[in-house]
């Protein structure tokens, strides 16, 4: 079955902190991966997405992610947390022959300053 | 501005009732989903359509209905026979069906049960 899976519920990080957001996928094919934020009662938006080439991919707000093919993983990754990324995060995978995007859980990412 | 409009944003629904929720985007996209979020378990999907005047069941369907008559509108219809509608709808557009296209999210509606 095609899946993905978010293992932390919650991340807390401290404001100038590095981040990260664990992602990680059971899909047959090739993956295309994406992340997006929700903040408190508002839709989705796109942060970033791998599709192909290179496995570091940049995206909005300082954001990037390295889709990492043995490990079958997408981890989201910040240089320097900030006290307005906290927020819901999703992670989302389409595959081949397929046509719906699965979501994962969600991971509430906490920025103490 | 360019984007996907819901409402309203806030629904209350009596027991035995049908609420038609308004999806409308000005994007131009082609795809148009519906999804339903509910504490802890991430975005499940209800129904999606490719195109005008068709459109298919998703994991979650029973109990709802939509319509694709225009391409900027995809409604969506809780019926009385959803027997646990109390959630956060959202609705998506993609610019078109294939799976390489991030997916542009409307504001949702939280629609509770009275």
């Amino acid at each position: 079955a095609q899946s993905v899976a978010q293992p932390e519920d919650q991340v807390n990080v401290a404001e100038g902190n590095p981040l990260t957001v664990k992602c990680t996928y059971s899909v047959s094919g090739n993956p295309y991966l994406f992340w997006y934020v929700q903040y408190p009662n508002r839709g989705l938006q796109f942060l970033l997405k791998y599709i192909t080439g290179d496995n570091l991919v940049k995206g909005s707000y300082g954001f990037e992610a390295e889709f990492n093919k043995s490990q079958t993983s997408f981890h989201l990754k910040k240089p320097s947390a900030l006290v307005s990324d906290s927020a819901l995060y999703f992670c989302a995978v389409t595959y081949t022959g397929g046509f719906k995007t699965i979501f994962g859980a969600g991971t509430r990412l906490f920025v103490k300053a | 501005d360019g984007g996907i409009t819901q409402s309203p944003k806030y629904l209350f629904r009596k027991e035995g009732q049908n609420v038609t929720l308004s999806c409308e985007q000005n994007l131009n996209h082609d795809a148009m989903y519906w999804y339903r979020q509910d504490p802890g378990q991430g975005l499940r999907l209800i129904y999606y359509s490719q195109i005008v005047n068709d459109f298919q069941k998703g994991d979650i369907a029973e109990g709802y209905s939509v319509s694709r008559e225009k391409k900027e509108s995809f409604p969506l219809t809780v019926t009385s026979a959803q027997k646990n509608p109390t959630a956060f709808y959202l609705c998506a557009s993609t610019l078109t069906s294939g799976r390489a296209g991030e997916q542009f999210f409307g504001p949702g509606t939280r629609l509770t049960v009275l």
